[in-house]
């Protein structure tokens, strides 16, 4: 019964390139969320998706970033125009229908922009 | 708005001792939970303990425990005989009820732990 899987583990962009960030979340699971851990700091929400929808988007910034988890496929994470400040570890979380208290982490995506 | 607070920035102990990791928080929702993860070096989180706001007794896993007291908002987490394998960062977490939303969980600082031998 495999994890949450993220992919890449290490993703290295220059500045004002796009960003491209897979989540395949546990077998089962209906529920997507996104989170971003700056260094040395908590994980801060960003954003929940259920399959097709966009459920809450309170975390994302107005600009560049946008989150989608389609019928088929994993949840992407996009960041257009990637600039320094954005270079951080993300991580996806997964919960099933009926438990949604219950978030399953992935193994996170190191971004690093140059 | 919910908050988690953790002022203990880093905590050294000796090998075999207990150690209690400091949390509170603050929600106006009567019903929510608390986590603690722990992120070991490597990177990713791993779930520890959960409580929920309603449970009559403090959780425990295995040598985890969460010594929650609710008038006080704290979730304190309780490391019984330490392992060098526990050295990481350990984070408390929130999520909310209704009225703050249940499906995101709000983190703190965190909490850099060193065991020493």
């Amino acid at each position: 019964n495999a994890g949450v899987m993220q992919n890449p583990r290490h993703l290295v962009r220059r500045r004002g390139q796009e960003a491209r960030l897979r989540c395949s979340p546990m077998k089962g699971h209906s529920h997507v969320y996104w989170y971003r851990q700056l260094p040395e700091e908590g994980l801060k929400f960003m954003v929940y998706l259920q399959k097709e929808n966009i459920i809450d988007e309170s975390g994302m910034p107005k600009e560049r970033f946008s989150a989608e988890f389609p019928k088929e496929g994993p949840s992407i994470l996009r960041i257009q125009q990637v600039v320094r400040g954005d270079s951080a570890a993300y991580f996806c979380a997964s919960s099933p229908s009926g438990r949604i208290y219950e978030q399953y982490f992935g193994p996170g995506t190191r971004l690093t922009v140059t | 708005a919910q908050k988690i607070t953790q002022t203990q920035p880093g905590m050294f102990v000796q090998e075999k001792e207990a150690v209690t990791l400091d949390c509170t928080y603050d929600t106006s929702d009567p019903s929510y939970g608390l986590f603690w993860y722990k992120q070991p070096s490597s990177g990713e989180m791993i779930f520890l303990i959960y409580q929920g706001s309603y449970d009559q007794q403090n959780a425990t896993e295995g040598r985890y425990s969460l010594n929650f007291q609710k008038a006080r908002k704290s979730a304190n987490l309780v490391i019984s005989a330490s392992q060098l394998g526990d050295s990481a960062m350990y984070f408390c977490a929130m999520r909310g009820g209704k009225i703050q939303g249940a499906q995101k969980l709000v983190f703190g600082q965190g909490t850099r732990l060193t065991i020493n031998p």
